[in-house]
C-alpha cells in the first residue's frame, strides 16, 4: 500500500462515545499532521508531530487527543465530542527539515465524522 | 501573519474552455506556495508547488501556476478544462526556511469549487 491511508473512512458516534481515528503513512516521512475540514471553513491545522514529538497544538479542545507512537502512525482519540465536531478529518505527512520551513504535505483520503 | 485569499467561491466553465483560479497571499517574504485539488469525498492531492526559481510552475493534469511577487499572487491556470477537473481547489502558503514561523504549517485558502459544463 502506498501514500497515506486513513481508517475508518466514515464514522458515526454519539456524544458519549470514545473512538479513535488512525493514519498510516508509507512514504518514509518524519512529520505527520491532523487537519479538520468543516463546511465553508478553511482547513484548520490541529496537531503537528515532528520526529514523533508534538510540535504544534492549535488550541484544540482536550476532547481531541493525538498519539504518535512512531513516525509512520498517527492516531486521533475522540471522546465526548459535540455535534459541531462533525467534519472531515484529514491526515498528512511530510519530510520535515531540521531548520524550519514547509515541505510538501501529502494527504490521506480523510475520515468523515458525524457526531449525533 | 500569513494568510491566503481565494476570491472566487464557485466557478463554472464549459468543457474545453480555459480556466484561471485566483490566489492572493499575505506573507512577509517569498513563501512556499502550493495548489491542491480535492474531489468529493477524497483527500487533497498536490497539483503543483513553487519554492524558488522559474516563476511559472508546471504541475500534474495539465495545470500551471505563475508566481507574481508584485501582485502577491499565485494563480492556477489550465488551457482546456476537462469534465474530470470538476473539484475543489485549494491554494496554500507555507513558511520558507530561515523566515521563522511554525515549521510545517500550511495556511489554506477557503477553496474554489469548479463546475464544468458539458
Amino acid at each position: 500500500e502506498t501514500g497515506v491511508t486513513q481508517t475508518p473512512r466514515h464514522l458515526v458516534m454519539g456524544m458519549t462515545n470514545k473512538k479513535s481515528l488512525k493514519c498510516e503513512q508509507h512514504l518514509g516521512h518524519n512529520a505527520m499532521y491532523w487537519y479538520k475540514q468543516s463546511a465553508k471553513k478553511p482547513l484548520e491545522l490541529m496537531f503537528v508531530y515532528n520526529f514523533k514529538e508534538q510540535t504544534e497544538n492549535n488550541s484544540v479542545p482536550s476532547r481531541f487527543s493525538p498519539e504518535c507512537p512512531n513516525s509512520s502512525h498517527l492516531f486521533l482519540h475522540l471522546h465526548t465530542l459535540q455535534p459541531e465536531d462533525s467534519a472531515l478529518y484529514l491526515c498528512a505527512s511530510s519530510q520535515a527539515g531540521t531548520s524550519g520551513g514547509t515541505e510538501t504535505q501529502y494527504f490521506g483520503p480523510g475520515t468523515r465524522l458525524l457526531v449525533l | 501573519a500569513q494568510s491566503v485569499t481565494q476570491p472566487d467561491i464557485h466557478i463554472t466553465v464549459s468543457e474545453g474552455a480555459s480556466l484561471e483560479l485566483r490566489c492572493n497571499y499575505s506573507y512577509g517574504a517569498t513563501p512556499y506556495l502550493f495548489w491542491y485539488v480535492q474531489s468529493p469525498g477524497q483527500g487533497l492531492q498536490l497539483l503543483l508547488k513553487y519554492f524558488s526559481g522559474d516563476t511559472l510552475v508546471q504541475g500534474i493534469k495539465g495545470f500551471e501556476a505563475e508566481f507574481k511577487r508584485s501582485q502577491s499572487s499565485f494563480n492556477l491556470r489550465k488551457p482546456s478544462v476537462h469534465w474530470s477537473d470538476a473539484a475543489e481547489y485549494f491554494c496554500a502558503v507555507g513558511a520558507r526556511y530561515g523566515d521563522g514561523g511554525s515549521q510545517g504549517n500550511l495556511i489554506f485558502g477557503k477553496g474554489t469549487k469548479l463546475s464544468v459544463k458539458p
